[in-house]
């Protein structure tokens, strides 16, 4: 079973550009979530997404920011016209589906996009 | 609102040796799920270990262990017999009802051979 996918690994981009970060969770997850980790800090909630639905998009920034996890396909976290500190580390997850309480448990992790803006 | 508190911005530890990282939070919720993951210099998040509130015992995965008292909100992690592979970032990390994961900062960990 194959873990969380995520690509482009690496991604160089030159302010105003845009950015697509690329997420395929793993065989059987129906729930994905985005976080994104600053240099030298801890990782923060941006969104999290089921098929063809945002559940809670509170740690998105208002602007530039949006996400989408289509019926078939990736999840796909795009920022429009990026700014230098946009650069940072963007981590996906996944989770299984809700089984108890409404509330899912462990969440497995991509690798990571790193993310540098020029 | 929930926080995740981790006091110990580095630590290190003679290798066979015995280590514990420390860890508070705070939540208005009776039940929850709390994770420890490990983050090497490769920085791909690992899941080192997971308690459920709701249970009294404490969990263990191998040479990892953690103390969980839910009174105090405390949730430390232990690594016994300390290896050069345990080196890295840890992060304390608690889910809340809506499934987002909220991480402490993160305790650097340091392996001496």
């Amino acid at each position: 079973n194959a873990g969380v996918m995520q690509n482009p690994r690496h991604l160089v981009r030159r302010r105003g550009q845009e950015a697509r970060l690329r997420c395929s969770p793993m065989k059987g997850h129906s729930h994905v979530y985005w976080y994104r980790q600053l240099p030298e800090e801890g990782l923060k909630f941006m969104v999290y997404l089921q098929k063809e639905n945002i559940i809670d998009e509170s740690g998105m920034p208002k602007e530039r920011f949006s996400a989408e996890f289509p019926k078939e396909g990736p999840s796909i976290l795009r920022i429009q016209q990026v700014v230098r500190g946009d650069s940072a580390a963007y981590f996906c997850a996944s989770s299984p589906p809700i089984i108890r309480t409404g509330r899912t448990d462990t969440q497995y992790f991509g690798p990571g996009t790193r993310l540098t803006v020029l | 609102a929930q926080t995740v508190t981790q006091s110990q911005p580095e630590m290190s530890v003679q290798e066979a040796e015995t280590v514990t990282l420390s860890c508070t939070y705070d939540t208005s919720e009776s039940d929850y799920y709390l994770f420890w993951y490990k983050q090497p210099p490769s920085r791909q998040m690992i899941l080192v270990i997971r308690q459920e509130a709701y249970k009294q015992q404490n969990a263990t995965e191998n040479r990892f262990s953690v103390n969980f008292q839910k009174a105090a909100k405390s949730f430390s992690l232990k690594i016994s017999d300390s290896q050069l592979g345990d080196a890295a970032m840890y992060f304390c990390a608690l889910v809340l009802y809506g499934n987002k994961l909220v991480f402490g900062a993160g305790t650097i960990l340091r392996v001496k051979s």
